[in-house]
């Protein structure tokens, strides 16, 4: 089936890095979506990219929907211990009826 | 302003017994997807419902799980005779629209069993 491949699976930063993970896959997406899980609680909606070459910020934040329409990456700048967290990318097919399928995560440490 | 409720929010249960989990949509939202997370896992998708209705079940496990979304009341996520491998955190998310692109998920039913 439709997989999505997200790197990193774990980063280990000092507070005030600069992250970067992203998201490949061999489908074609309509959609990309980054989710923010914290522990105990459901994932939270960060960033939609709903084109080809769309840049989108989010405060801190930045994503980008791949020309290729097949990845996406997000960055977070200046990290902050609040940051630390599971975040997953996730997208929608070509077909808008398609689920969305996520990719397994990565997480997010912050060294004190 | 109540989101996405899911309740219970833990669960136990002993291996053969049922378990069932419900989801109250976000106000305004007809469709309900239902997606299992393992320790140390993604979220995989089990199935997306309509009022009455059952629109793509392809990542359910063929025996023992079902899902439902009646005309009144939450949508229900069951599954008979439980088994270990049955633990894990169960989450539902909305939207309003079909096929849309943007879910609001709920904080989870975590199902342990023993």
């Amino acid at each position: 089936g439709q997989q999505l491949n997200q790197s990193p699976q774990s980063m280990f930063i000092q507070e005030g890095e600069d992250v970067s993970m992203n998201c490949t896959s061999s489908s074609i997406f309509n959609t990309w979506l980054w989710y923010k899980q914290d522990p105990g609680e459901g994932p939270v909606l960060l960033i939609a990219l709903y084109k080809a070459g769309e840049l989108t910020s989010n405060g801190r934040l930045t994503a980008q929907f791949g020309i290729t329409r097949k990845d996406s990456f997000l960055n977070i700048s200046a990290s902050i211990p609040s940051d630390v967290g599971i975040y997953f990318c996730a997208g929608q097919l070509v077909n808008r009826d398609d689920k969305i399928i996520f990719g397994k995560g990565t997480r997010l440490h912050i060294l004190p | 302003n109540a989101g996405v409720m899911q309740n219970p929010r833990h669960l136990v249960r002993r291996r053969g017994q049922e378990a069932r989990l419900r989801c109250s949509p976000m106000k305004g939202h007809s469709h309900v997807y239902w997606y299992r997370q393992l320790p140390e896992e993604g979220l995989k998708f089990m199935v997306y419902l309509q009022k009455e209705n059952i629109i793509d079940e392809s990542g359910m496990p063929k025996e023992r799980f079902s899902a439902e979304f009646p005309k009144e009341g939450p949508s229900i996520l069951r599954i008979q005779q439980v088994v270990r491998g049955d633990s894990a955190a169960y989450f539902c998310a909305s939207s309003a629209l079909s096929g849309a692109n943007v879910l609001t998920f709920g904080a989870g039913s975590r199902l342990t069993v023993l």
